[in-house]
């Protein structure tokens, strides 16, 4: 019954590696699905995504969505140690006001 | 600057006590969201707010009460604390306007029930 499920769980990498983390979703009247980055407190909002195919990025980090398949990936190039923290996917709808939350993935960066 | 600011940052309490966690934002946002996050668990809403006066229940309501009498803060109460209210606790706001508006999140309260 959940509606956001993230995959992996967690990932350790090296220092420059390349990693994609998955977010599927399903929920009724989708409305927009957003990507926070959680280190030691609070989470701080990525990137959020309406569209299918259009491609959001910030430096290192991009995003996508697909709605047909209704799942998001998150990119992160060249990967460094400040990456390391719990990337948490969260959907919208257009009914109602809530922020539904996947598990989050931990990642964790390897001098 | 300070954002979403909550308190205390940590706190320790028995079995059966009450305590209020306090939210505030300085940013006039009208939307307001207590969150509880459990050890390698994802964010479950507990209560949020729509503006002052209004509140509703999230996904985890059960155990905790609200108020929403100013734009600018959003109390959580716990009355009668119980082990499996051992969280960390997150307070979010964001503006209005669904577009383009993402949540801003408290440095989060950890509250330990013993």
């Amino acid at each position: 019954e959940d509606k956001v499920v993230q995959s992996p769980l967690s990932l350790v990498v090296h220092e420059g590696d390349t990693v994609t983390l998955n977010c599927s979703y399903e929920v009724t009247n989708f409305r927009s699905l957003l990507w926070y980055k959680q280190e030691k407190k609070a989470p701080t909002f990525l990137f959020m995504l309406t569209s299918s195919g259009i491609e959001k990025k910030s430096g290192r980090l991009s995003s996508i969505l697909d709605k047909k398949e209704l799942f998001s990936i998150l990119n992160i190039t060249a990967t460094q140690t400040g990456d390391s923290a719990v990337y948490l996917c969260a959907v919208t709808m257009n009914t109602g006001n809530q922020f539904y939350f996947g598990t989050g993935t931990s990642l964790t960066v390897i001098p | 600057n300070a954002g979403v600011t909550q308190t205390p940052k940590f706190r320790i309490l028995k079995i059966g006590q009450s305590m209020t966690l306090q939210c505030t934002q300085d940013m006039n946002h009208n939307y307001m969201y207590w969150y509880r996050q459990d050890p390698g668990m994802g964010l479950k809403l507990i209560y949020y707010s729509v503006g002052a006066g209004i509140t509703d229940k999230g996904e985890v309501p059960n155990g905790y009460n609200v108020s929403r009498s100013t734009t600018e803060d959003f109390p959580l109460r716990l009355e009668l604390a119980a082990p499996s209210q051992t969280s960390v606790y997150f307070c979010a706001s964001r503006g209005w306007g669904f577009s383009n508006q993402p949540q801003h999140f408290g440095d989060g309260t950890r509250l330990s029930i013993l």
